[in-house]
């Protein structure tokens, strides 16, 4: 049982790359989360996914699109990637009855 | 609208001190309250958590008690150790606003021996 898994670890981009970052969960969850976390603003939510087909955005949506590929996925894309989008991304999934939520590792992004 | 508040770091404090960092909530509805731990380099992991008023969350010799009246969820250890060295968060989860979480910014805790 490994949790919330997410891919890759680190990555740096040039402005103006995209890429996708890939989240998956093992524990059969229907709530999926994407939060940024920057130094002295905490966690910040950017997209939901509340069950397998439905997505809704959060706080800070902008620049970001998220697909929810099934029940165990969701992955965040940065289409055209800037500076202020420097920070570390983590994923989380929740059951809504528990009420609980279980991160990942993080992914740690550097846009230059 | 939700919201947490939480002390401001960071907080440094020698091994067997008293600790405590303080959590404020705004909410709309009747909401959860958890704290979390993050330590270096790692996710957050649920640390306690507390459900309703008058509720006490425990865990690892940390507790937290949900008071409605003052609208807080302050943390306390009686005896810190090195290893508690990592980020708290304070958060909320409402089910009014569709159980989304809300979180505080964080208080860094250093240990030192």
């Amino acid at each position: 049982n490994a949790g919330v898994t997410q891919t890759p670890k680190f990555q740096v981009l040039k402005t103006g790359q995209s890429m996708t970052l890939q989240c998956a969960q093992d524990m059969n969850h229907n709530s999926m989360y994407w939060y940024r976390q920057d130094p002295g603003m905490g966690l910040r939510l950017i997209y939901y996914s509340a069950s397998e087909g439905t997505t809704d955005k959060g706080e800070v949506p902008n620049g970001y699109n998220v697909s929810r590929l099934n029940k165990r996925e969701f992955s965040l894309r940065l289409e055209s990637a800037a500076p202020s989008q420097t920070s570390v991304y983590f994923c989380a999934s929740s059951e809504p009855s528990a009420r609980i939520q279980y991160f990942g590792p993080g992914t740690r992004l550097l846009v230059l | 609208g939700n919201s947490v508040t939480q002390m401001e770091g960071p907080v440094t404090l020698s091994e067997e001190a008293f600790l405590t960092i303080n959590c404020t909530y705004t909410a709309t509805g009747y909401p959860s309250l958890f704290w979390y731990v993050q330590y270096p380099g790692e996710g957050l992991q649920l640390l306690l958590k507390a459900t309703k008023a008058d509720d006490k969350g425990s865990n690892k010799g940390f507790e937290a008690t949900y008071r409605k009246e003052t609208t807080s969820f302050h943390l306390e250890k009686g005896s810190v150790q090195v290893s508690d060295s990592a980020v708290y968060f304070c958060a909320l989860s409402d089910r009014s606003t569709g159980n989304q979480f809300y979180f505080g910014t964080g208080t860094s805790l250093t240990v030192i021996p």
